[in-house]
C-alpha cells in the first residue's frame, strides 16, 4: 500500500530564503508525481508533475526532483515570498488504478 | 484545463442531518473524484463517478453513508448522510481533464458538525 510522507509539517522562514520541501513515497511503482499548492478556499493548485522517468522538473522559482529508486522527492523554492505562504501537498500517482496518494502537506509561512 | 466550482462553500450543520455538497465543471469531462480531508491529514479519495455508471468507492466508504449522482458530464453531487462530529473536513471534487497527468480540484467545501 502507498504511503507519503511530507517533512516538516510546518515551516517558517524569512523572506528571501531558499527552502526545500521534502516527500517520501514506500513503493516506487509510479506513474507520476505531482507537486500541488493548496491555498484557504482555493482548492489545490498544480505546481509541477515529474513524470516517472524524469528526473526534475522546473517553473520559475521552483524545482522539484524526484528519486523513484530511493522513493525521495523535494521542492525547491529560490528566494521565497509571502506570497508562497500556503500548504504544499505531494502526490503520487500509482501504475496500478492511477489513484493518487497524497501527503498531508507541509504548511510554509514567509515572513515579511 | 478545467474550471470547478463547489456549492456550498462551507457548511456547519446538526448530527443526524444529511449534507448535499454540488460540483460543477466548465467542460464535459468523464472522471469525477470526490475526496475528503480531514483536520490536519492528507486528502484521502472517497469515490471515483463516471457518467453512466455506478460511483466506485473506496475502502472505507460506503455508498449508504455518501450516496453521489452523476447525472451528465459536468456535474456530481456527494452527499454526507446522517452526520457526525467525525464527518467535519474539507471535501473536495476532482475532474481530469486531458489525460491522468491532468487533474484540477474545485476550491472544497468545508463542513463543520455539531
Amino acid at each position: 500500500k502507498q504511503e507519503v510522507t511530507q517533512i516538516p509539517a510546518a515551516l517558517s522562514v524569512p523572506e528571501g530564503e531558499n527552502l526545500v520541501l521534502n516527500c517520501s513515497f514506500t513503493d516506487s511503482a509510479i506513474y507520476n508525481l505531482q507537486w500541488f499548492r493548496q491555498d484557504p478556499g482555493k482548492g489545490l493548485t498544480s505546481l509541477l508533475l515529474i513524470q516517472s522517468s524524469q528526473r526534475e522538473q522546473t517553473s520559475g522559482r521552483l524545482n522539484a526532483s524526484l528519486d523513484k529508486s530511493s522513493g525521495r522527492s523535494t521542492l525547491y523554492i529560490a528566494a521565497s515570498q509571502p506570497g508562497d505562504s500556503a500548504t504544499y501537498l505531494c502526490a503520487v500517482m500509482n501504475t496500478g488504478g492511477f489513484k493518487t496518494i497524497f501527503g498531508a502537506g507541509t504548511r510554509l509561512f514567509v515572513k515579511a | 484545463s478545467a474550471v470547478i466550482s463547489q456549492k456550498p462553500s462551507r457548511d456547519i450543520c446538526q448530527r443526524g442531518t444529511s449534507l448535499t455538497i454540488q460540483c460543477q465543471v466548465d467542460s464535459q469531462v468523464t472522471m469525477m473524484f470526490w475526496y475528503r480531508q480531514q483536520p490536519g491529514q492528507s486528502l484521502t479519495l472517497i469515490a471515483t463517478a463516471n457518467q453512466g455508471s455506478e460511483a466506485t468507492y473506496e475502502s472505507g466508504f460506503v455508498i449508504d453513508k455518501f450516496p453521489i449522482s452523476r447525472p451528465n458530464l459536468t456535474f456530481s453531487t456527494l452527499t454526507v448522510s446522517n452526520m457526525s462530529p467525525e464527518d467535519s473536513s474539507i471535501y473536495l471534487c476532482s475532474v481530469e481533464a486531458g489525460g491522468p497527468d491532468t487533474q484540477y480540484f474545485g476550491p472544497g467545501t468545508r463542513l463543520t458538525v455539531l
